[in-house]
């Protein structure tokens, strides 16, 4: 079964506005781990944002933010003021206390049209 | 510099040749990964070193697969007999231990093409 689910393929948004990426997930376990991870075309996967099972508040890192939504199983990105520069895809994943692996979604396309 | 470093970025091989990628990880860092990226796809666990322990294997998908890690620093993925399937981006990362909020950091990857 599908741990992380990512059900837009490709998003569009107009440059300086904030965009939505959805992400849901599927664990029986109460402690986990929530990640938000960047690929630019380069190839490299860089790290956006963290967000634990127990924690109380919605992570925020600069212009990105994590909409955590326990009940629904839900942490979906929220970036705000989009800039060019954002283009990119945009993985959710997720870590269990008992495995050694990190579990990703199939990705979202973000494209900043100017 | 001070992030994870692969090389080489780039491999290009024939059917039935053995491949090795290399990834020098974050100093410091316990925890080492594996993971295969097919074209459009999300990430795909393979192996995962944590210090002297024995590795996790079970991501790995087949025996011609094989990785180890020397001196909990470098490790080295090596691909036996490589098949066109093989073909995708392997990325490698690392992390300062093995717990839920340690964030993994990433290389920039090996892309291997299989002819």
């Amino acid at each position: 079964a599908q741990k992380i689910t990512q059900t837009q393929p490709g998003m569009f948004v107009q440059e300086k506005e904030a965009v939505t990426l959805d992400c849901t997930y599927d664990t029986s376990d109460p402690s986990y781990g929530l990640f938000w991870y960047k690929q630019p075309s380069s190839g490299e996967m860089i790290f956006l944002i963290y967000q634990g099972s127990y924690d109380q508040q919605n992570a925020t890192e600069g212009r990105y933010s994590l909409n955590f939504q326990k009940a629904r199983k839900s942490a979906n990105l929220v970036i705000s003021a989009s800039q060019l520069g954002d283009s990119a895809m945009y993985f959710c994943a997720m870590r269990e206390p008992y495995n050694n692996d990190m579990r990703f979604g199939a990705g979202t396309r973000l494209t900043v049209k100017p | 510099g001070a992030g994870v470093s692969q090389s080489p970025s780039n491999k290009v091989t024939e059917k039935g040749k053995d491949v090795e990628l290399r990834c020098d990880p974050i100093s410091g860092h316990t925890a080492l990964y594996w993971y295969r990226q097919s074209l459009g796809q999300g990430l795909e666990f393979l192996i995962y070193f944590q210090g002297n322990s024995a590795p996790d294997k079970s991501g790995l998908p087949s025996d011609r697969f094989s990785a180890e890690r020397t001196g909990g620093s470098v490790s080295t993925l090596t691909i036996q007999r490589t098949q066109q399937e093989d073909s995708a981006v392997y990325l490698c990362a690392s992390s300062l231990s093995r717990g839920r909020g340690n964030i993994q950091y990433f290389g920039a990857g090996t892309r291997l093409s299989v002819l």
